[in-house]
């Protein structure tokens, strides 16, 4: 089983609409969530970490439910330049290293 | 301020060659990481080092994969020889803190023939 596993999609969003896709890990003891965005033959940028009580980057909103071990990310009014793949991430703070999820494609179309 | 900068691009070998990466990461960054993504498959961490020691090289696939970070400052990956399955896009990224945000360089591309 994977550590981190996302939905690959692609998921097909007219422009101005709402996306929402999630992702679930394995290991309880992971410590630190994130979104990243990856354009296409680009290195992964952070887009935003994900706190336990919720949080909100502008029209992005991340959620963590650690109980059933998945992240959210909802993303509202979205923008052509949202067109991305979205990878899930997590972390042991104590070691550095990050988990990958394979990453969840997002085109949005006008 | 500088972002994370590796080198080459892009490098084409044919198998049992010999090949080396360079990353060079943020200034003041302690820790650099290397990470690999092969075709159709997520990115995987290889190794984290802390200044010039290796905190940490569990990712590493075989003995074919050496990196080094002499000084504390740049870092290359070797690998020698390389095979076909070694092809594909090797990401490097640092951080004040392992806690800290990880920045990426914008990747290697390998291709091993």
């Amino acid at each position: 089983r994977k550590e981190v596993e996302q939905d690959p999609g692609p998921f097909n969003v007219p422009e101005g609409a709402t996306v929402a896709f999630n992702c679930t890990y394995s290991n309880s003891a992971s410590q630190s969530f994130f979104w990243y965005r990856q354009d296409c033959r680009k290195e992964p940028k952070l887009l935003m970490s994900v706190y336990s009580s919720g949080n909100e980057d502008g029209r992005f909103t991340a959620q963590l439910n650690r109980a059933s071990q998945y992240i959210s990310l909802l993303i509202r009014d979205s923008k052509l330049s949202d067109s991305a793949t979205y990878l899930c991430v997590v972390n042991r703070v104590s070691w550095g290293k990050l988990q990958f999820g394979a990453g969840t494609q997002v085109v949005v179309t006008p | 301020e500088a972002g994370v900068t590796q080198f080459p691009s892009h490098s084409v070998i044919e198998k049992g060659q010999t090949v080396t990466l360079r990353c060079d990461p943020i200034s003041g960054h302690d820790n650099l990481y290397w990470y690999r993504r092969v075709m159709g498959k997520e990115i995987k961490f290889l190794l984290h080092f802390v200044k010039e020691s290796k905190q940490d090289e569990s990712g590493m696939p075989n003995n074919r994969f050496l990196a080094e970070r002499t000084g504390g400052t740049y870092s290359t990956l070797k690998v020698q020889p390389a095979e076909l399955e070694d092809s594909g896009v090797y990401f490097c990224a640092s951080s004040r803190a392992p806690q800290d945000t990880q920045y990426f360089g914008p990747g290697t591309r390998l291709t091993v023939l």
